[in-house]
């Protein structure tokens, strides 16, 4: 089935280093990959999506580029701030073999930023 | 304008009881999720609704029911509480047809079973 493989974590980083976290993905359909972030003691919210192969979705600093012919989707950030301390998962959908627009979920990294 | 609106946020029970989370969401979607989410793991889904009246099982179904009497609500029933069910739960909500990836997602209900 559908799978996301995101690299492991936790990272911590210093404040304005350059973020990359990384994701591929396992799909056999064309799958809409997302990233979304977690802020301590709240839910998942949406940070920027890619709906087929070359989009970027970008948002708050963030991007990330959909390569099918590496099957991944890494979320990149020039300048990281504390403010970006937070769990990142990446996760897609493929609703033509999976249906409801179900999201299939990386396992999540913890990003901590050091002032 | 509140989104998806998760009760209670925090449950303790004891193995073998029973409980309901709440979940409801103002924005009219058609489409709801519970996920639950363990440690170092990504999210999992339980359960999942299209509209009212249907409902169809996830990745994670067993020990868990649902029910979707309105658009807005779309509870989920621990019958027979286990320890394997410690976890936070997570409920959310997307438009449908179009846009339908989009999920607004409650804050979550950490829910001890000991």
């Amino acid at each position: 089935g559908d799978s996301v493989t995101q690299m492991e974590g936790p990272v911590t980083l210093s404040e304005e280093a350059f973020l990359t976290i990384n994701c591929t993905y396992t799909a056999t359909g064309y799958p809409s990959l997302f990233w979304y972030v977690q802020y301590p003691g709240e839910g998942l919210q949406l940070l920027l999506k890619a709906t087929k192969a070359d989009d970027k979705g970008s948002n708050k600093g963030f991007e990330a580029t959909y390569r099918k012919e590496t099957t991944s989707f890494h979320l990149e950030k020039g300048s990281v701030q504390v403010s970006d301390s937070a769990v990142y998962f990446c996760a897609l959908s493929d609703p033509f073999l999976q249906g409801a627009q179900k999201l299939v979920f990386g396992q999540g990294t913890r990003l901590t930023i050091n002032p | 304008n509140a989104g998806v609106t998760q009760t209670p946020k925090f449950r303790i029970l004891k193995i073998g009881q029973s409980m309901t989370l709440q979940c409801t969401q103002d924005m009219n979607h058609n489409y709801m999720y519970w996920y639950r989410q363990d440690p170092g793991m990504g999210l999992k889904l339980i359960y999942y609704s299209v509209g009212a009246g249907i409902t169809d099982k996830g990745e994670v179904p067993n020990g868990y029911n649902v029910s979707r009497s309105t658009t807005e609500d779309f509870p989920l029933r621990l019958e027979l509480a286990a320890p394997s069910q410690t976890s936070v739960y997570f409920c959310a909500s997307s438009p449908g047809e179009f846009g339908a990836n989009v999920l607004t997602f409650g804050a979550g209900s950490r829910l001890t079973v000991l």
